[in-house]
């Protein structure tokens, strides 16, 4: 089946720090999707991308789709405490119901 | 503006019990999934349904049953709970086929 890898696993910054991380596949998707997802809640879903090399932002977080469909990345600027938690990305494909997760980068900010 | 809404939120059960996990939405979505979290292994899709009535197998389906009586329900059996099965269940929804899901916030099982 497909594989998302996603780098970084954890990252560790200060705040106002910008943070970026990415995310790989073996094959094509037709839309990626980033959630975020803090202890004790579901994942919330951030930024839905369409379109490859489609750049979309939403706040301080921009994503973009890669132009090979393979990849995707994730941008937050200006890093603030709130944005703590573990950063997924899924891939999705037309006329399949089914979402592959990535295994998602851990965010925390050094006081 | 409920949402995904799962329940229960914890339950400790011991090997061999059986259980039902209940999901409920109130967007009117076709789609309803059923995943589990684990560490290191992010979520993988246990059953999902494509519409009232209908089921389908996902990614690790073995142990679990599932039903959608009604549109805005689906429900997750767990016939014969083993150790294997403590996880965090999330259930999610989407309107439409390739359409964003949108998720629970997840119900944390233990099985002893």
């Amino acid at each position: 089946g497909q594989q998302l890898n996603q780098s970084p696993q954890s990252m560790f910054i200060q705040e106002g720090e910008d943070v970026s991380m990415n995310c790989t596949s073996s094959s094509i998707f037709n839309t990626w999707l980033w959630y975020k997802q803090e202890p004790g809640e579901g994942p919330v879903l951030l930024i839905a991308l369409y379109k490859a090399g489609e750049l979309t932002s939403n706040g301080r977080l921009t994503a973009q789709f890669g132009i090979t469909r393979k990849d995707s990345f994730l941008n937050i600027s200006a890093s603030i405490p709130s944005d703590v938690g573990i950063y997924f990305c899924a891939g999705l494909n037309f006329g399949n119901e089914k979402l592959t997760f990535g295994t998602g980068t851990r965010l925390t900010i050094i006081p | 503006n409920a949402g995904v809404t799962q329940t229960p939120k914890f339950r400790v059960l011991k090997t061999g019990q059986s259980m039902t996990l209940l999901c409920a939405q109130d967007m009117n979505h076709e789609y309803m999934y059923w995943y589990r979290q684990d560490p290191g292994m992010g979520l993988r899709l246990i059953h999902y349904s494509v519409g009232e009535g209908t089921t389908a197998k996902g990614e690790v389906p073995d142990g679990y049953n599932v039903s959608r009586l009604k549109k805005q329900n689906f429900l997750l059996g767990l016939e014969s709970a083993a150790p294997s099965q403590t996880s965090v269940y999330f259930c999610a929804s989407s309107l439409l086929r390739s359409q964003p899901q949108h998720f629970g916030d997840g119900t944390r099982l233990s099985i002893l």
